[in-house]
């Protein structure tokens, strides 16, 4: 069946610096999106990217749907303690309606 | 609107007890999805409905799981009969035609003992 993989699975940064988190999946997506999670809540909602090669940008986030739609990224820019959580990608394959959820990759901001 | 709204937000039962988590999703919103969250096993998407008729359950992990959608805002979730592997935050989550984003509920965190 489908699987989606993230990587990497923790990272720690220094406030300022930048961060990436990667997602593939096993099979072609019709879209992707994007969800975060703070800690002890629950997924919200950020982003779809639906057409291949797709990049999105809001505020200091960039994402990208790779050009084969197995692949995408979430690159933040000078991260803030704000930006600490949990980020997952969920990608859905053609003919269903259900998305995977990826591993997730757990960010924290050190001040 | 409340969102997305589960209950009970936390629930402690004893092996072998029925549990039920319930779930009221976001009015209009036609699909409705019940998510596992675990720390080794991550978000499981368990079963999803479309217009209240269950589409898709092959998460569902065995036969003591049941989901029912009696109507367009209610839905529930049983184990019966509960065990220790069940204990992880249950979350449900619904959205508007199945492309765009899904909201969640709060979650509802069961400990099994």
């Amino acid at each position: 069946g489908q699987q989606v993989m993230q990587i990497p699975q923790y990272q720690h940064v220094q406030e300022g610096e930048d961060f990436t988190t990667y997602c593939n999946s096993s099979t072609t997506l019709s879209n992707i999106q994007w969800y975060k999670q703070r800690p002890g809540g629950h997924p919200v909602f950020l982003i779809q990217l639906v057409k291949s090669g797709e990049v999105k940008k809001q505020k200091r986030l960039t994402f990208q749907f790779g050009e084969a739609k197995k692949n995408s990224s979430l690159h933040i820019t000078a991260t803030q303690t704000t930006d600490v959580g949990t980020y997952f990608c969920a990608g859905r394959g053609s003919g269903t309606y259900k998305y995977i959820f990826g591993t997730g990759t757990r960010l924290k901001v050190l001040a | 609107d409340a969102g997305v709204i589960q209950s009970p937000r936390h629930e402690v039962t004893e092996m072998g007890q029925e549990v039920t988590l319930r779930c009221k999703p976001i009015s209009g919103h036609d699909y409705l999805f019940w998510y596992r969250q675990t720390m080794m096993r991550g978000l499981e998407l368990l079963i999803y409905f479309n217009n209240n008729v269950p589409i898709d359950d092959s998460g569902m992990p065995e036969d003591r799981f049941s989901a029912k959608m009696p109507n367009a805002s209610f839905s529930t979730l049983k184990i019966q009969p509960s065990e220790p592997r069940d204990s992880a935050v249950y979350f449900c989550a619904s959205s508007f035609l199945s492309q765009i984003e899904a909201f969640f509920g709060q979650g509802t965190r069961l400990t099994v003992v």
